[in-house]
């Protein structure tokens, strides 16, 4: 089976430019989750979705932050304008819900922002 | 946001060693779960764990969920090279959605040859 899937792996842009991370998560797993990983703050939940409907952003950092979901296998994290200290390794992660609350990892976009 | 207080935050042991890592709360969890996470690669889930006093293993891992439900360890027993990368725990909250988990910070884990 295949895993969580990210692109692009790696991401460098400069400032102010525009940034669209991509998600597709396993197949018939209801719920969606975008983090952030950094050596000062570790992993941060930034959203996550449960049947593509956005349940909880409070760690979306600012309004340059949004996410969509327009169907169940994918979603995008877009970053608009990004900024140095958006730097960082974003990773989608997806659960399939009921009893057991097991995330499964993608392999993370590493994002550089000049 | 908050985070699991996960100790020792690095261990630098040799090969065929045993290693041995924890993570508390001052809350209550449901879940335990652990994961390994390897250079430029996402966590990959290793052991879940879902009722309080439970041991569970996973080939040379074994995990427990604490009896308190505040805690849980990790061990790994005649450690190998493949085993180097950052561990983190992650629990549910007992009092917060069922969906969310804390992260704890991590251990490093390094095999000196």
């Amino acid at each position: 089976d295949a895993g969580v899937i990210q692109s692009p792996r790696h991401e460098v842009t400069e400032m102010g430019q525009e940034v669209t991370l991509r998600c597709k998560p396993i197949s018939g797993h209801d719920y969606l989750f975008w983090y952030r990983q950094t050596m000062m703050r570790g992993l941060e939940l930034l959203i996550y979705f449960n049947n593509n409907v956005p349940i909880d952003d409070s760690g979306m950092p600012e309004d340059r932050f949004s996410a969509k979901m327009p169907n169940a296998s994918f979603s995008t994290l877009k970053i608009q304008p990004s900024e140095p200290r958006d730097s960082a390794v974003y990773f989608c992660a997806s659960m399939s819900g009921g009893a057991h609350n097991e995330q499964f990892f993608g392999p993370g976009t590493r994002l550089t922002v000049l | 946001g908050q985070q699991l207080n996960q100790s020792p935050q690095s261990m630098f042991i040799q090969e065929g060693e045993d290693v041995s890592m924890n993570c508390t709360s001052s809350s209550i969890f449901n879940t335990w779960l652990w994961y390994k996470q390897d250079p430029g690669e996402g966590p990959v889930l290793l052991i879940a764990l879902y009722k309080a006093g439970e041991l569970t293993s996973n080939g040379r891992l074994t995990a427990q969920f604490g009896i308190t439900r505040k805690d849980s360890f990790l061990n790994i027993s005649a450690s190998i090279p493949s085993d180097v990368g950052i561990y983190f725990c992650a629990g549910q909250h007992a009092n917060f959605g069922n969906e969310k988990l804390t992260f704890g910070t991590g251990t490093r884990l390094t095999i000196i040859p």
